[in-house]
């Protein structure tokens, strides 16, 4: 059974400081990576893909990174702004089509 | 102009009740799936349907009955509601899956408080 850890839980970082947010799953054989952002009392926002095959995604000051043969993915934003604050949330698809979620790393960014 | 939408977005209801939850996607897209998000944050799926095709069904009580009339649709119906039942609940809905590239779109979900 895929399990899916995201660590910190928490953090809490000053506007401009770099965001690093760490996802490991249990079973490497995923078909894809997602990252998603939650806003408090709403719905999940896509961020990122990764495709099993690829190393990394990026997408403005977002970078994802994927070692699929140590079970992890980083998820890298710069220069991190008050509007990045959010629960960010790492998603695996192994071959059948259920996604597994973390709990989340919950980010607030001082102003 | 929104995506994926449900209705209603907050739900207050007592123990026993019958209530349904829906949900519309104007994507496009042929795959929708129920989720639900526990006090704890963790999302896990419930359903998932494939052009009107049940193709996820987990370990869920039979009291939740999802029901796909078209694939822009899938209704969330729960007989006999009972306090663990309250959560936030997800629609969400994506291209085909095995596809490579297979974003879920998520929905602003449904709070269910069940007294």
């Amino acid at each position: 059974k895929q399990e899916v850890t995201q660590i910190p839980a928490a953090l809490s970082v000053p506007e401009g400081e770099n965001l690093v947010l760490n996802c490991s799953f249990t079973d490497s054989a995923i078909y894809n990576l997602q990252w998603f952002r939650q806003d408090p009392g709403k719905g999940l926002t896509s961020l990122l893909l990764i495709q099993s095959s690829q190393r990394e995604q990026t997408s403005g000051r977002l970078n994802a990174s994927l070692d699929k043969s140590s079970g992890r993915s980083t998820l890298y934003i710069a220069a991190s702004q008050p509007g990045d604050s959010a629960t960010y949330l790492c998603a695996v698809r192994p071959n059948d089509y259920k996604l597994s979620f973390g709990a989340g790393t919950t980010v607030t960014v001082r102003a | 102009d929104t995506a994926v939408s449900q209705t209603p977005k907050y739900l207050v209801t007592q123990m026993g009740n019958d209530k349904s939850i829906k949900c519309e996607q104007n994507l496009g897209h042929d795959t929708m799936y129920w989720y639900k998000q526990d006090s704890k944050k963790f999302l896990k799926i419930m359903f998932s349907y494939n052009n009107k095709e049940l193709i996820i069904n987990e370990t869920v009580p039979n009291r939740f009955s999802p029901k796909s009339p078209d694939k822009a649709h899938l209704n969330l119906h729960i007989n006999s509601l009972e306090l663990g039942d309250s959560a936030v609940y997800f629609c969400a809905s994506s291209q085909v899956p095995g596809g490579l590239q297979e974003t879920q779109y998520f929905g602003p979900g449904t709070r269910l408080l069940v007294l």
